[in-house]
């Protein structure tokens, strides 16, 4: 199994391009988020979804949209790039529910100049 | 929001020292999770807590979470370049508006040959 599938790995965007950031899972999770990762920061969730055409907002939502049209795919789409979103963003997935493991992706890595 | 606090920030230890990382809530949680993440690389999941005062082992790691399960704390005994990395915990806050672990801030450690 591939497990947290996250694409592209690496990303250079000007300010104001849009872009969406991809990410798939083959394990049948129902739970699915979106992190980002600034240094000494830790991990700030900025969306999640309990299942197919469900999704909230976590911490940081704005600027961000997501998708959930299917149990497998929860793309991260980015409107308007601006400087403050470059980071290292995590897709990961969990089973049933928050409580059981979290298993992330490779992680992208976006900069915006 | 909720808030789980990490210390300390960065830690640099001798091979063989021993290593601890402290995760503090101010507010009950219903379980703890630990989290590994090497340099470059994602998020792995160590281990969960979920009851008062539970001690945990794995090889030369131990997991505790304290009796008012406010605290938890990770400890390596006699570390090694391998250790080296990022632990994170994340909490789940008990009967919290949202139900989705809230991560710290993370501990580095760098290991010393």
């Amino acid at each position: 199994n591939a497990g947290v599938t996250q694409t592209p790995k690496f990303r250079i965007l000007k300010i104001g391009q849009s872009m969406t950031l991809q990410c798939a899972q083959d394990m049948n999770h129902n739970y699915m988020y979106w992190y980002r990762q600034d240094p000494g920061m830790g991990l700030k969730l900025i969306y999640y979804s309990v299942g197919a055409g469900i999704t909230d907002k976590g911490e940081v939502p704005n600027g961000y949209n997501v998708s959930r049209s299917t149990t497998e795919d929860f793309p991260l789409r980015l409107e308007l790039a601006a400087p403050s979103q470059t980071s290292v963003y995590f897709c990961a997935s969990s089973r049933d529910s928050p409580n059981q493991p979290q298993h992330f992706g490779d992680g992208t890595r976006l900069s915006i100049l | 929001g909720q808030q789980v606090m990490q210390i300390p920030q960065y830690q640099h230890v001798q091979e063989g020292e021993d290593f601890t990382t402290y995760c503090n809530s101010s507010t009950t949680l219903s379980n703890i999770q630990w989290y590994k993440q090497r340099p470059g690389g994602h998020p792995v999941f160590l281990i969960q807590l979920v009851k008062s005062g539970e001690v945990k082992k794995q090889k030369r790691l131990t997991f505790q979470f304290g009796e008012a399960k406010k605290n938890s704390s990770l400890h390596i005994t006699a570390t090694q370049t391998t250790d080296v990395g990022t632990y994170f915990c994340a909490g789940q806050v008990r009967g919290g508006g949202s139900y989705i672990p809230t991560f710290g801030r993370g501990t580095s450690l760098i290991v010393h040959p």
